[in-house]
Protein backbone atom coordinates (compact mmCIF):
# COMPACT_ATOMS: atom_id res chain seq x y z
CA UNK A 1 0.00 0.00 0.00
CA UNK A 2 1.60 3.94 -0.74
CA UNK A 3 0.82 4.77 2.45
CA UNK A 4 -1.81 8.28 2.63
CA UNK A 5 -0.73 10.46 0.32
CA UNK A 6 -0.68 14.27 0.39
CA UNK A 7 -0.77 16.89 -2.24
CA UNK A 8 1.31 19.30 -2.46
CA UNK A 9 4.03 18.65 -0.29
CA UNK A 10 4.52 22.33 -0.32
CA UNK A 11 2.25 25.55 -0.49
CA UNK A 12 3.43 28.96 -0.84
CA UNK A 13 0.53 31.90 -1.29
CA UNK A 14 -0.20 35.04 -0.93
CA UNK A 15 -2.65 36.51 2.11
CA UNK A 16 -6.34 36.41 0.68
CA UNK A 17 -5.81 33.26 -1.87
CA UNK A 18 -7.67 30.08 -1.49
CA UNK A 19 -5.88 27.00 -0.39
CA UNK A 20 -6.52 23.65 -1.12
CA UNK A 21 -4.71 20.73 0.71
CA UNK A 22 -6.18 16.95 -0.56
CA UNK A 23 -5.40 13.75 0.93
CA UNK A 24 -6.13 10.17 -0.14
CA UNK A 25 -6.42 7.62 2.90
CA UNK A 26 -5.16 4.17 3.03
CA UNK A 27 -7.36 1.96 1.28
CA UNK A 28 -10.02 0.00 3.52
CA UNK A 29 -9.54 2.87 5.75
CA UNK A 30 -12.93 4.05 7.68
CA UNK A 31 -11.41 7.40 9.35
CA UNK A 32 -9.85 10.24 8.36
CA UNK A 33 -8.43 13.19 10.59
CA UNK A 34 -6.78 16.38 9.34
CA UNK A 35 -4.00 18.01 12.06
CA UNK A 36 -2.40 21.24 11.84
CA UNK A 37 1.50 21.35 13.26
CA UNK A 38 2.74 24.37 14.60
CA UNK A 39 5.93 25.65 16.86
CA UNK A 40 3.64 27.34 18.88
CA UNK A 41 0.53 25.14 19.30
CA UNK A 42 2.14 21.69 18.26
CA UNK A 43 -0.44 19.12 17.07
CA UNK A 44 -3.91 20.17 16.37
CA UNK A 45 -6.81 18.45 15.12
CA UNK A 46 -8.87 20.00 12.80
CA UNK A 47 -11.69 17.65 11.91
CA UNK A 48 -12.34 13.90 11.73
CA UNK A 49 -14.57 12.04 9.29
CA UNK A 50 -15.91 8.60 9.45
CA UNK A 51 -17.37 6.38 7.24
CA UNK A 52 -16.84 10.02 5.18
CA UNK A 53 -19.46 11.83 7.35
CA UNK A 54 -17.65 14.84 9.57
CA UNK A 55 -17.57 13.86 13.11
CA UNK A 56 -15.69 16.47 14.84
CA UNK A 57 -15.05 19.94 13.64
CA UNK A 58 -14.50 21.59 16.83
CA UNK A 59 -10.93 22.06 15.90
CA UNK A 60 -11.76 24.08 12.78
CA UNK A 61 -10.52 27.82 13.41
CA UNK A 62 -12.83 29.27 12.18
CA UNK A 63 -15.17 30.19 9.27
CA UNK A 64 -12.46 30.16 6.67
CA UNK A 65 -11.29 26.41 6.88
CA UNK A 66 -13.77 23.74 5.51
CA UNK A 67 -13.16 20.49 4.64
CA UNK A 68 -15.15 17.66 2.79
CA UNK A 69 -14.61 14.26 2.25
CA UNK A 70 -16.76 13.15 -0.93
CA UNK A 71 -15.52 9.64 -1.13
CA UNK A 72 -14.09 7.06 0.71
CA UNK A 73 -10.97 8.09 -0.74
CA UNK A 74 -10.50 11.19 -1.13
CA UNK A 75 -10.73 14.66 0.84
CA UNK A 76 -10.18 18.22 0.95
CA UNK A 77 -9.27 21.06 3.43
CA UNK A 78 -9.84 24.07 1.95
CA UNK A 79 -8.57 28.16 3.76
CA UNK A 80 -10.58 31.00 1.63
CA UNK A 81 -9.57 33.49 2.24
CA UNK A 82 -5.59 32.42 3.73
CA UNK A 83 -3.88 34.69 6.31
CA UNK A 84 0.04 34.42 7.39
CA UNK A 85 -1.09 32.53 10.67
CA UNK A 86 -2.44 29.69 8.63
CA UNK A 87 1.17 29.17 7.80
CA UNK A 88 2.25 25.46 9.32
CA UNK A 89 2.26 21.73 8.38
CA UNK A 90 -0.97 20.31 7.74
CA UNK A 91 -1.16 16.49 8.06
CA UNK A 92 -3.85 14.16 6.97
CA UNK A 93 -4.39 10.52 8.63
CA UNK A 94 -6.00 7.16 8.71
CA UNK A 95 -7.08 4.72 10.42
CA UNK A 96 -9.73 1.56 10.69
CA UNK A 97 -11.61 1.69 13.34
CA UNK A 98 -13.99 -1.31 14.29
CA UNK A 99 -14.55 -0.18 17.44
CA UNK A 100 -14.02 3.16 19.60
CA UNK A 101 -10.28 3.79 18.42
CA UNK A 102 -7.40 2.69 16.01
CA UNK A 103 -4.20 2.68 14.98
CA UNK A 104 -3.55 6.16 13.07
CA UNK A 105 -1.57 6.78 9.82
CA UNK A 106 -0.18 9.94 9.16
CA UNK A 107 0.68 11.08 5.44
CA UNK A 108 3.92 12.99 4.62
CA UNK A 109 2.19 16.50 5.39
CA UNK A 110 1.68 19.75 3.26
CA UNK A 111 4.26 22.86 4.50
CA UNK A 112 1.90 25.50 3.99
CA UNK A 113 3.73 29.37 3.51
CA UNK A 114 1.18 32.28 3.25
CA UNK A 115 3.32 35.25 2.49
CA UNK B 1 -2.29 22.77 32.28
CA UNK B 2 -2.38 20.67 29.54
CA UNK B 3 -4.10 17.07 29.08
CA UNK B 4 -1.14 15.57 28.22
CA UNK B 5 2.51 16.71 29.76
CA UNK B 6 5.67 15.07 28.28
CA UNK B 7 9.07 15.46 30.10
CA UNK B 8 11.45 16.14 29.08
CA UNK B 9 11.29 18.78 26.57
CA UNK B 10 14.81 18.56 25.41
CA UNK B 11 17.08 15.38 25.66
CA UNK B 12 20.17 14.95 24.55
CA UNK B 13 22.18 11.92 24.92
CA UNK B 14 25.41 9.48 24.22
CA UNK B 15 25.36 6.64 21.75
CA UNK B 16 24.66 3.87 23.71
CA UNK B 17 23.04 5.30 26.34
CA UNK B 18 19.56 4.50 27.93
CA UNK B 19 16.84 6.67 27.19
CA UNK B 20 13.31 7.17 29.26
CA UNK B 21 10.88 9.92 28.10
CA UNK B 22 7.60 10.33 29.87
CA UNK B 23 4.12 11.03 29.25
CA UNK B 24 1.32 11.93 31.93
CA UNK B 25 -2.42 12.62 31.12
CA UNK B 26 -5.19 13.97 33.51
CA UNK B 27 -8.17 12.61 31.67
CA UNK B 28 -9.59 9.15 30.92
CA UNK B 29 -8.48 7.33 28.57
CA UNK B 30 -8.81 4.29 25.73
CA UNK B 31 -5.39 4.07 24.80
CA UNK B 32 -2.03 5.96 24.54
CA UNK B 33 -0.13 6.30 21.45
CA UNK B 34 3.63 7.12 21.36
CA UNK B 35 4.71 8.62 17.76
CA UNK B 36 8.19 9.45 15.65
CA UNK B 37 8.98 12.68 14.12
CA UNK B 38 11.88 12.55 12.15
CA UNK B 39 14.03 16.04 11.20
CA UNK B 40 11.84 15.66 7.85
CA UNK B 41 8.65 15.78 9.26
CA UNK B 42 7.28 12.60 8.69
CA UNK B 43 5.27 11.20 12.06
CA UNK B 44 4.82 7.11 12.18
CA UNK B 45 3.21 5.50 14.79
CA UNK B 46 5.12 3.71 17.01
CA UNK B 47 3.10 2.14 19.72
CA UNK B 48 -0.82 2.13 20.62
CA UNK B 49 -1.65 0.56 24.02
CA UNK B 50 -3.93 0.44 26.68
CA UNK B 51 -2.12 -1.73 29.60
CA UNK B 52 1.04 -2.89 30.16
CA UNK B 53 4.46 -3.22 28.42
CA UNK B 54 4.98 -3.32 24.90
CA UNK B 55 8.35 -3.67 22.89
CA UNK B 56 9.22 -3.37 19.12
CA UNK B 57 13.21 -3.87 18.61
CA UNK B 58 14.82 -1.55 21.08
CA UNK B 59 12.20 0.34 21.84
CA UNK B 60 9.52 -0.64 24.67
CA UNK B 61 6.82 2.04 26.24
CA UNK B 62 4.95 0.73 29.29
CA UNK B 63 1.76 2.16 30.85
CA UNK B 64 0.27 2.71 34.63
CA UNK B 65 -3.48 3.52 34.03
CA UNK B 66 -4.14 4.19 37.77
CA UNK B 67 -1.50 6.87 38.03
CA UNK B 68 -2.12 8.06 34.74
CA UNK B 69 1.78 7.60 33.49
CA UNK B 70 3.30 6.16 30.87
CA UNK B 71 7.12 5.82 29.87
CA UNK B 72 8.82 5.03 26.40
CA UNK B 73 12.33 3.79 26.90
CA UNK B 74 15.47 3.15 24.25
CA UNK B 75 17.87 0.65 24.51
CA UNK B 76 21.76 0.92 23.18
CA UNK B 77 20.62 4.31 21.55
CA UNK B 78 21.67 5.12 18.50
CA UNK B 79 22.20 8.94 16.45
CA UNK B 80 18.97 7.63 14.08
CA UNK B 81 17.38 7.50 17.37
CA UNK B 82 17.33 11.03 16.73
CA UNK B 83 13.67 12.77 16.02
CA UNK B 84 10.99 14.27 18.47
CA UNK B 85 8.59 11.62 20.30
CA UNK B 86 5.47 12.95 20.76
CA UNK B 87 2.87 10.97 23.48
CA UNK B 88 -0.93 11.12 22.53
CA UNK B 89 -3.93 10.20 24.49
CA UNK B 90 -7.56 8.58 22.67
CA UNK B 91 -9.85 10.05 25.31
CA UNK B 92 -12.69 7.50 27.00
CA UNK B 93 -15.19 10.59 25.60
CA UNK B 94 -14.66 10.68 21.76
CA UNK B 95 -12.08 7.91 21.48
CA UNK B 96 -11.37 8.54 18.10
CA UNK B 97 -9.72 12.37 19.00
CA UNK B 98 -5.92 12.60 19.67
CA UNK B 99 -4.62 14.82 22.33
CA UNK B 100 -1.08 15.30 22.06
CA UNK B 101 1.77 16.32 24.25
CA UNK B 102 4.58 18.64 23.39
CA UNK B 103 6.50 16.45 22.40
CA UNK B 104 10.22 15.24 23.68
CA UNK B 105 13.23 16.29 21.25
CA UNK B 106 15.47 13.23 21.44
CA UNK B 107 19.23 14.34 20.01
CA UNK B 108 22.10 10.95 20.04
CA UNK B 109 25.33 12.48 19.59
CA UNK B 110 27.93 9.58 18.08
Amino acid sequence: DAGVIQSPRHEVTEMGQEVTLRCKPISGHNSLFWYRQTMMRGLELLIYFNNNVPIDDSGMPEDRFSAKMPNASFSTLKIQPSEPRDSAVYFCASSFSAGAFGEQFFGPGTRLTVL
Amino acid sequence: KNEVEQSPQNLTAQEGEFITINCSYSVGISALHWLQQHPGGGIVSLFMLSSGKKKHGRLIATINIQEKHSSLHITASHPRDSAVYICAVSPIQGAQKLVFGQGTRLTINP
